[in-house]
């Protein structure tokens, strides 16, 4: 079975750019998260979807920050415009009733 | 928000030597999962141990569950260098979202 494919899995921008990351679940799990995690912490989530419907999103920025998952499947994560304190790796996770999480290998993001 | 507070925040141990790590949380739970995380890397699934369990084994790995004091523990056996990495607790809350730790950072020590 494949893993969670995320890409890139580096980015460097400069703050007031923008930059989009890319997640592809493991094929059949109707559930995907989006987490950020700055270096020393454990993840927060920032999005979970259920198929192509958002269950919670309350700790997205909303300003800067939307993800989408038109067709239930992949996913987009979009910063713009990108701060300082963006810069951390974001993980994107998929999960069923039966099979539990598995995580991507993340996107470092490094904002200067 | 983060529910799980790991400690210690990091350990040190030399190889050979067993490693246990805590992990407290404030809420009910479906239930705890432990994941490892090497440096640089996206997070392993390592054991998921449910609200009505109180102890659970995988390998080297045990965990425990004490739901009275709303407390995990993670005892890795014979540790080896390989095991170096930060070890995340996890809370599974009823909506299948996963409430996080700062995590615990283990070093082994050859």
């Amino acid at each position: 079975e494949a893993g969670v494919a995320q890409s890139p899995r580096y980015k460097i921008i400069e703050k007031r750019q923008s930059v989009a990351f890319w997640c592809n679940p493991i094929s059949g799990h109707a559930t995907l998260y989006w987490y950020q995690q700055i270096l020393g912490q454990g993840p927060k989530l920032l999005i979970q979807f259920q198929n192509n419907g958002v269950v919670d999103d309350s700790q997205l920025p909303k300003d800067r920050f939307s993800a989408e998952r038109l067709k239930g499947v992949d996913s987009t994560l979009k910063i713009q415009p990108a701060k300082l304190e963006d810069s951390a790796v974001y993980l994107c996770a998929s999960s069923s009733w039966t099979a539990g999480y598995t995580f991507g290998s993340g996107t470092r993001l490094t904002v200067v | 928000s983060q529910q799980g507070e790991e400690d210690p925040q990091a350990l040190s141990i030399q190889e050979g030597e067993n490693a246990t790590m805590n992990c407290s949380y404030k809420t009910s739970i479906n239930n705890l999962q432990w994941y490892r995380q090497n440096s640089g890397r996206g997070l392993v699934h390592l054991i998921l141990i449910r609200s009505n369990e109180r102890e659970k084994h995988s390998g080297r790995l045990r965990v425990t569950l004490d739901t009275s004091k709303k407390s995990s523990s993670l005892l890795i056996t014979a540790s080896r260098a390989a095991d170096t990495a930060s070890y995340f607790c996890a809370t599974d809350d009823s909506n299948y979202q996963l409430i996080w730790g700062a995590g615990t950072k283990l070093i082994i020590k050859p």
